[in-house]
């Protein structure tokens, strides 16, 4: 089956740490995106990655750093600078232009 | 800038009722408009787009219509179902091609039986 799988369902951080979020697809799309959603609100994009090794900032990019090494991977690391990381974070995968985005079932981030 | 403005929620309709939810949009360009459907515990899915004036999009029994006029993409649906039940976003392309949707703050629909 094709798909976006986004691991692990539930995340806990402690205070000044670090966590990576995973994102896999195996749908043989070029483009990736993070978004975060907070209660009552909408998405916003964090980042996203139209090619291998290259990614480009979103809307609310502070406090977090992504990489792009495989096609099928965009794992989105939410640094100790985020202070603010409790959130539920969606990943989407795309042939390039939004009309064509499919989203994972999302990773809700908990701060301890 | 680009924006969408969603009716507030939450929305709570008796089975087989009729269903609105308003969406209004500001853009600067020519954007594409779509309404997505978070079902409890997942990710989103399109529900259905419309990426020119005067289109309709529909999907699952849900429609909405694409209105330059009064730059607004209402959703719709005749008769709901116990299952519709969701968060539903109205959200916003400014152009073909673009790499970012701008999203409305959801709307979360309750039908009971």
């Amino acid at each position: 089956d094709g798909g976006i799988t986004q691991s692990p369902k539930y995340l806990f951080r402690k205070e000044g740490q670090n966590v990576t979020l995973s994102c896999e697809q195996n749908l043989n799309h070029d483009a990736m995106y993070w978004y975060r959603q907070d209660p009552g609100q909408g998405l916003r994009l964090i980042y996203y990655s139209q090619i291998v090794n290259d990614f480009q900032k979103g809307d609310i990019a502070e406090g977090y750093s992504v990489s792009r090494e495989k096609k099928e991977s965009f794992p989105l690391t939410v640094t100790s600078a985020q202070k603010n990381p409790t959130a539920f974070y969606l990943c989407a995968s795309g042939t390039g232009g939004v009309e064509t985005q499919y989203f994972g079932p999302g990773t809700r981030l908990l701060v301890l | 800038g680009d924006s969408v403005t969603q009716m507030e929620g939450p929305v709570t309709l008796s089975e087989e009722a009729f269903l609105t939810i308003n969406c209004t949009y500001t853009a600067t360009g020519y954007p594409s408009l779509f309404w997505y459907v978070q079902y409890p515990g997942e990710g989103l899915q399109l529900l259905l787009k419309a990426t020119k004036a005067d289109d309709k999009g529909s999907n699952k029994g849900f429609e909405a219509t694409y209105r330059k006029e009064t730059t607004s993409f209402h959703l719709e649906k005749g008769s709901v179902q116990v299952s519709d039940s969701a968060v539903y976003f109205c959200a916003l392309s400014p152009r073909t091609g673009a790499n970012n949707l701008f999203f409305g703050t959801g709307t979360r629909l309750t039908v009971i039986p």
